[in-house]
């Protein structure tokens, strides 16, 4: 298993413009989520998804949009990009309650893709 | 608003002493509790998880925490520290396991 990937490892955008970026995973997991790291402010929730064709907004949705048409690929999408959008951005996924977890214990882990150094100028 | 608290965002600590690192949580229903650990230029990785049952939960790499209802806090606890527990550690909270809330983080540096 690959696990979580993301795809770019860096990037570098001028205010503006749109990009997207890329999370997939390959473990059939049915929740998804985007999370930015700002220096001590910890990782917060931009959007989240609990199976294709599901997404919901986290507590720092503007200017962020999310689509599931996969279980497996969960793409972040820029659509004008901001200096205060500069920031390390990861994808993570789970099993939730009541799925086909292969026990219990591994509902809710949460597997964290290495993450997107985005700089916007 | 639900939130998570980590006390302190530096514990520095020599090698083999225990170490504690703080999380308090607010909430008024119940909540689920996490501890992860990320290491430089890595993804966050699940130490250890609290969903119900006993308060002492045991993790990965002789990490443990407890849950305390009646302080809210979750305090992340290791009796001997190595060198390659230096690391930022940072707690999180859910409860509705849908969205999930994380604390500022804490950097641990252990000296030799």
């Amino acid at each position: 298993n690959a696990g979580v990937t993301q795809t770019p490892k860096f990037q570098v955008l001028k205010t503006g413009q749109s990009m997207t970026l890329q999370c997939a995973q390959d473990m059939n997991h049915e929740y998804m989520s985007w999370y930015r790291q700002d220096p001590g402010m910890g990782l917060r929730l931009i959007h989240y998804s609990v199976g294709a064709g599901i997404t919901d907004q986290g507590e720092v949705p503007n200017g962020y949009n999310v689509s599931r048409s996969t279980t497996e690929d969960f793409p972040l999408r820029l659509l004008s990009a901001a200096p205060s959008q500069t920031s390390v951005y990861f994808c993570a996924s789970s099993y939730l309650r009541d799925s086909r977890a292969t026990s219990a214990l591994k509902a809710y882990e949460q597997y964290f893709g290495p993450g997107t150094r985005l700089t916007v100028t | 608003a639900q939130s998570v608290t980590q006390l302190d965002s530096q514990v520095p600590v020599f090698e083999e002493a225990p170490v504690e690192l703080r999380c308090n949580y607010s909430s008024s229903v119940s909540v689920y509790l996490f501890w992860y650990v990320q290491y430089p230029n890595q993804g966050l990785q699940l130490l250890l998880k609290y969903l119900s049952g006993s308060t002492l939960v045991k993790g990965i790499n002789g990490f443990e925490a407890e849950f305390n209802k009646s302080q809210t806090s979750f305090h992340l606890r290791k009796p001997s520290v190595h060198i390659s527990d230096t690391a930022e550690y940072f707690c999180a909270g859910s409860y509705n396991f849908n969205k999930f809330y994380f604390g500022s983080g804490t950097k641990l540096n252990v000296k030799p």
